[in-house]
C-alpha cells in the first residue's frame, strides 16, 4: 500500500525560529511531491511543489527532496504565529492522484 | 490563477433529503476533479475521482449510489449526497487539476462545503 507518513505533532516552535516538517513516502515511483497548509476549518492551500532532488526555495519556505531516502521536508524560516496550521505532505503516484500524509500540526508561539 | 470555487460553503438539511454541492474551476479547465471528505481532527479522505464526460471512479467503501458525481463540463463537477443522514455530516472538499503543461498533476482545492444533517 502506498503510504505517506508524517509526525502528527504538535510541533511547537518560538516565533522567528525555523520550523522543520518531515515526510517519508513508501512508493519509489512517486515523482511529484506537494506541501499544503490547512488552517482549522478551512481547505488545504498549496504552498509548494517539488519534483527534483535537492532544495527549492520560495520566500520563507524551502522544500527538500531526497528520492534515494524517500524523504521530503519543508522548512519555514522566521516562523510567524500565522504559520500555525496543519501541514499536509502529498505524493503523486499515478496520474493525477495524490496520497496524503496525516499532517503535522505546527504551533508557532509568540 | 488556479482558483477553485465551491457552492454552497455550508448547508444544513434534514435527514432523508438530498444535497447538491458544486465545484467549479474558475480560471482553468479541469481535466480531473476530486472529491474528498474530512471529519474533525482527521486527514483528507478521497471519495472519488471524476473525469469530464465519464463516470466517476469511487474509492473503496464509498457508496456510488449515495454520493452521485457528475462532471458534465471541464469547469464543473457536482456531488449529490442522496438521502443524507447525520453520519454524512462532514466537510466536503473538491479539488481540480488543469490539463496540459508541467503542473498537470497539481491539485488546487476549493474552499470546502460543511454539511450538517439534522
Amino acid at each position: 500500500q502506498k503510504e505517506v507518513e508524517q509526525n502528527s505533532g504538535p510541533l511547537s516552535v518560538p516565533e522567528g525560529a525555523i520550523a522543520s516538517l518531515n515526510c517519508t513516502y513508501s512508493d519509489r515511483v512517486s515523482q511529484s511531491f506537494f506541501w499544503y497548509r490547512q488552517y482549522s476549518g478551512k481547505s488545504p492551500e498549496l504552498i509548494m511543489s517539488i519534483y527534483s532532488n535537492g532544495d527549492k526555495e520560495d520566500g520563507r519556505f524551502t522544500a527538500q527532496l531526497n528520492k534515494a531516502s524517500q524523504y521530503v521536508s519543508l522548512l519555514i524560516r522566521d516562523s510567524q504565529p500565522s504559520d500555525s496550521a496543519t501541514y499536509l505532505c502529498a505524493a503523486n503516484n499515478a496520474g493525477n492522484m495524490l496520497t496524503f500524509g496525516g499532517g503535522t500540526r505546527l504551533m508557532v508561539k509568540p | 490563477g488556479a482558483v477553485v470555487s465551491q457552492h454552497p460553503s455550508w448547508v444544513i438539511c434534514k435527514s432523508g433529503t438530498s444535497v447538491k454541492i458544486e465545484c467549479r474551476s474558475l480560471d482553468f479547465q479541469a481535466t480531473t476533479m476530486f472529491w474528498y471528505r474530512q471529519f474533525p481532527k482527521q486527514s483528507l479522505m478521497l471519495m472519488a475521482t471524476s473525469n469530464e464526460g465519464s463516470k466517476a471512479t469511487y474509492e473503496q467503501g464509498v457508496e456510488k449510489d449515495k454520493f452521485l458525481i457528475n462532471h458534465a463540463s471541464l469547469t464543473l463537477s457536482t456531488l449529490t449526497v442522496t438521502s443524507a443522514h447525520p453520519e454524512d455530516s462532514s466537510f466536503y472538499i473538491c479539488s481540480a487539476t488543469p490539463g496540459g503543461g508541467t503542473l498537470t498533476d497539481t491539485q488546487y482545492f476549493g474552499p470546502g462545503t460543511r454539511l450538517t444533517v439534522l
